[in-house]
């Protein structure tokens, strides 16, 4: 199991969107609809942002929305605040009941 | 509330064994999966392996297998992450997080405990 293949950065500055890609394989991402995202601020937890590719939990902003294609999964933002800067990671179901991550994706707010 | 809460911080030496707990509470413990996720200073999420309480059912990355064992104990709602022998490179912050059911046809981990960080050093 190797690690999903992200960017290691993106930026854009405030109102703007920003997508975030998450590379895996047809035995992880292709595999199934089972992506999630997670939102990490310095020293904190992580936080589910986006689950099943592209549902959003309860209190979550709508201006954050997944999608997948193929092997692909993304994250998208929307009107960029600077409270979204932070480090997002992809994960997806890999079978058997495992799971991986994806290498992180810092997301800075000019 | 649903609530994972970790134990606190520790300081070991290489060689030394040491099991950190996560107890969840405000939900059915035994009908959600807990997994263990690893992050070393400055890096990103490593999914190590999880377990159902309900049956003891766990599974290991195959990056983590034989290097520690998850287990848990229903009846205090708590969850471990457990090493025998230390190393250095153990040095990182282990999460916890509450999967539900794979029959759900749903996955997402969500909550995460706090974090609990352990430093391996001579």
């Amino acid at each position: 199991q190797s690690a999903l293949t992200q960017p290691r950065s993106v930026s854009g500055s405030p109102g703007q969107s920003v997508t975030i890609s998450c590379t895996g394989t047809s035995s992880d991402v292709g595999a199934y609809n089972y992506v999630s995202w997670y939102q990490q601020h310095p020293g904190k937890a992580p936080k589910l942002m986006i689950y099943d590719v592209t549902k959003r939990p309860s209190g979550v902003p709508d201006r954050f929305s997944g999608s997948k294609s193929g092997n692909t999964a993304s994250l998208t933002i929307s009107g960029l605040l600077g409270e979204d800067e932070a480090d997002y990671y992809c994960c997806s179901y890999a079978g058997t009941f495992t799971s991986v991550f994806g290498s992180g994706t810092k997301v800075t707010v000019l | 509330e649903v609530q994972l809460v970790q134990s606190g911080a520790e300081v070991k030496k290489p060689g030394e064994s040491l099991k950190i707990s996560c107890k969840g509470s405000g939900y059915s413990f035994t009908t959600f999966w807990i997994a263990w996720v690893r992050q070393m200073p400055g890096e990103g999420l490593e999914w190590m392996g999880i377990i159902y309480p309900g049956d003891s059912d766990t599974r290991y990355s195959p990056s983590f297998q034989g290097q520690v064992t998850i287990s848990a104990d229903k009846s205090i709602t708590t969850a471990y992450l457990q090493w025998n022998s230390l190393k250095a490179s153990d040095t990182a912050i282990y999460y916890c997080a509450r999967h539900p059911r794979y029959s759900t046809s749903s996955s997402s981990f969500d909550p995460w405990g706090q974090g609990t960080q352990v430093t391996v050093s001579s």
